[in-house]
């Protein structure tokens, strides 16, 4: 079974408009963290917002916000006011477990990936 | 901020020859890196995971004696791809992760490999 799942391949949102990139995550762990970034055409890795499975308020970054659902198991991303330069693939993600000893704690499990294009 | 430096941005080489692949964290120490591998408008597979001064651990499927990944220092861990086939050709990239911060992680900018 998919650990993170992203089912829109590609969606489009006008400039300025507010845009919601699903995910939804499998995990039976009580402690992980769900991530998502942008990754533009140059193929670079941006951070964009994170999420720890403890934490009771929504993670906010700015234009960016995680809508973070427990008990459905999703992490949506929502992005306000959209600009021509959010035009990327996104990638929601997730560590499980808590970061320990040991040679493979720590490692991100990414979804499909969603490309957004922003329309002026 | 935390930077990780990945070289070569891009190669091209011919089938049968080997890749060496760099990433060095800049101004911090990585206790563990992360090496994925990417096709076009595909998602990051996590092809393995290195501690400093210990054996990588591969994940299922990924050939260990094809991918070759040493971390020697806490600072530098490189991907050597031997034997290079067209088939290898991808997007490779690596993510350092800082020590125990629960986001933490810092990619490279990527290496496209091209094998002809």
């Amino acid at each position: 079974a998919q650990k993170i799942t992203q089912t829109q391949p590609g969606m489009f949102v006008q400039e300025k408009e507010a845009v919601t990139l699903d995910c939804t995550y499998d995990t039976s762990d009580q402690s992980y963290g769900l991530f998502w970034y942008k990754q533009p055409s140059s193929g670079e890795m941006i951070f964009l917002i994170y999420q720890g499975s403890y934490d009771e308020q929504n993670a906010t970054e700015g234009r960016y916000s995680l809508n973070f659902q427990k008990a459905r198991k999703s992490a949506n991303l929502v992005i306000s006011a959209s600009q021509l330069g959010d035009s990327a693939m996104y990638f929601c993600a997730m560590r499980e477990g808590q970061l320990a000893g040991g040679t493979s704690y720590g490692k991100l499990t990414f979804g499909q990936g969603t490309i957004l294009t922003v329309h002026p | 901020g935390a930077v990780v430096s990945q070289h070569p941005s891009w190669v091209i080489c011919k089938s049968g020859t080997s890749v060496k692949i760099e990433c060095r964290s800049l101004d911090f120490q990585a206790t563990t890196m992360f090496w994925y591998r990417q096709f076009p408008k595909q998602s990051l597979m996590l092809m393995a995971t290195s501690n400093e001064g210990s054996k990588a651990t591969y994940e299922q499927g990924v050939e260990k004696d094809k991918f070759l990944i040493n971390h020697a220092s806490l600072t530098l861990s490189t991907l050597t791809v031997t034997s290079a086939h067209p088939e290898d050709s991808s997007f490779y990239i690596c993510s350092a992760l800082r020590g125990r911060h629960n986001h933490g992680y810092t990619f490279g900018s990527g290496t496209r490999l091209t094998v002809v």
